[in-house]
Order: C-alpha cells, then sequence, then structure tokens
C-alpha cells in the first residue's frame, strides 16, 4: 500500500533563510506527486506537481522540489522564506491505477522575524 | 468562477443529532471527494465519487454516508453525530481526464460535537 511520510511536524526558521521540508513516499507503482499549502483557517492549495520528465519542480511563491526516485523523496526548498510563508504544508501521492490522493501528516512552517 | 463551495462554514451539534454537509463545485469535475483533517494526522479520506451516481469508502467511512445525485454537489451526511467527529471537514473535486491533475479543494467546514 502507498504512504507518505513527512519527517517534521514542525519547522521553525528565521526571515530569509533557506528552509526544506521533506517528504518520503513508499509505492510499488509510478506516482505523481504533489506539495500543497494551507494557509490559517483556508483550504489547500497547490504548490507545484510532479507527473513526469524533469526531477526539479518549480512552483509558486519561489518553491521548488525535486523528485529523487533511487530515495523516494520528493523534498520541498525554498532559498529565502518570508513571514508570509508561515503555514501547513502537505506532500500528497497520486498513485497510478487509483482514484485517490494520499496525504502526509504536514509540516507546519513557522517563519520568525 | 466559485470552483469548490462547502455549506455550512461552521456548526456545532449535540451528540446524536444528525446533519449534512453540502460540496458544490463548478468546474465540471468528475471526481470528488471527502476528507478530514485532524491534528498530527494530515487528511483522511471519509468517501469519494468517481462520477454522478457512484460512491466509494475511503479509509475512514464509519459514522457517514455520501450521495452523488447530481455531477456538481456531493453530501457527507452524519446520521448520528459523536464527539469523534469533531473535525474540519474538506471537499475536493478534479478533472477525471489523465491521472496527473491535482484536486481542487473548499474552504473547510468547522464541525464540532458536543
Amino acid at each position: 500500500a502507498q504512504s507518505v511520510t513527512q519527517l517534521d511536524s514542525q519547522v521553525p526558521v528565521f526571515e530569509e533563510a533557506p528552509v526544506e521540508l521533506r517528504c518520503n513516499y513508499s509505492s510499488s507503482v509510478s506516482v505523481y506527486l504533489f506539495w500543497y499549502v494551507q494557509y490559517p483557517n483556508q483550504g489547500l492549495q497547490l504548490l507545484l506537481k510532479y507527473l513526469s520528465g524533469s526531477t526539479l519542480v518549480k512552483g509558486i511563491n519561489g518553491f521548488e522540489a525535486e523528485f529523487n526516485k533511487s530515495q523516494t523523496s520528493f523534498h520541498l526548498r525554498k532559498p529565502s522564506v518570508h513571514i508570509s510563508d508561515t503555514a501547513e504544508y502537505f506532500c500528497a501521492v497520486h498513485t497510478s491505477g487509483t482514484y485517490k490522493y494520499i496525504f502526509g501528516t504536514g509540516t507546519r512552517l513557522k517563519v520568525l522575524a | 468562477n466559485a470552483g469548490v463551495t462547502q455549506t455550512p462554514k461552521f456548526r456545532v451539534l449535540k451528540t446524536g443529532q444528525s446533519m449534512t454537509l453540502l460540496c458544490a463545485q463548478d468546474m465540471n469535475h468528475e471526481y470528488m471527494y471527502w476528507y478530514r483533517q485532524d491534528p498530527g494526522m494530515g487528511l483522511r479520506l471519509i468517501h469519494y465519487s468517481v462520477g454522478e451516481g457512484t460512491t466509494a469508502k475511503g479509509e475512514v467511512p464509519d459514522g457517514y454516508n455520501v450521495s452523488r445525485l447530481k455531477k456538481q454537489n456531493f453530501l457527507l451526511g452524519l446520521e448520528s453525530a459523536a464527539p469523534s467527529q469533531t473535525s474540519v471537514y474538506f471537499c475536493a473535486s478534479r478533472l477525471r481526464t489523465g491521472w496527473n491533475t491535482e484536486a481542487f479543494f473548499g474552504q473547510g467546514t468547522r464541525l464540532t460535537v458536543v
């Protein structure tokens, strides 16, 4: 069965510092990978997605993620964070041949002034 | 373009009461989902639908029922609410075409069962 693991439940980081949010998945078949962001009291919105092709994917708000098939990882990075990036971030997997999205437990990013 | 709209946004129920959460999407999406979000547990799939008139169970379906009588609407029902159903509920939808389309989410319904 497929699963998604987000290794950090909370990540505090100072403004303008770089950040990496980690995501590992398990699946025996082809997967599509997504990162969603949830701002306080809002729904989830898509940051970026990996479907195929280049393993480095760029998304909105300066975020990017790298797909690593050998390590089954899809870590999210931003070189310089802003206060407005404070939110919860979810990694999700969509396995080929199913209708379902499997979400990780989320990582709460807190950007400090 | 409203996207995915959930009604209501907040609700407080007493144990044993029933209610229905409505999800409406105006993007002509075939697939619709209901998730619940609990602290430290991420989003867990309750039920989903791949088209009008069809529904299927997700990871945590017990205590919930759903219906998809119209393509644009997906209803989540709680027949006899329990405190364990206190949660934030999210509806999502996506296109059927291709396996790579992202899901679009509503703003959530915060439900408290006392």
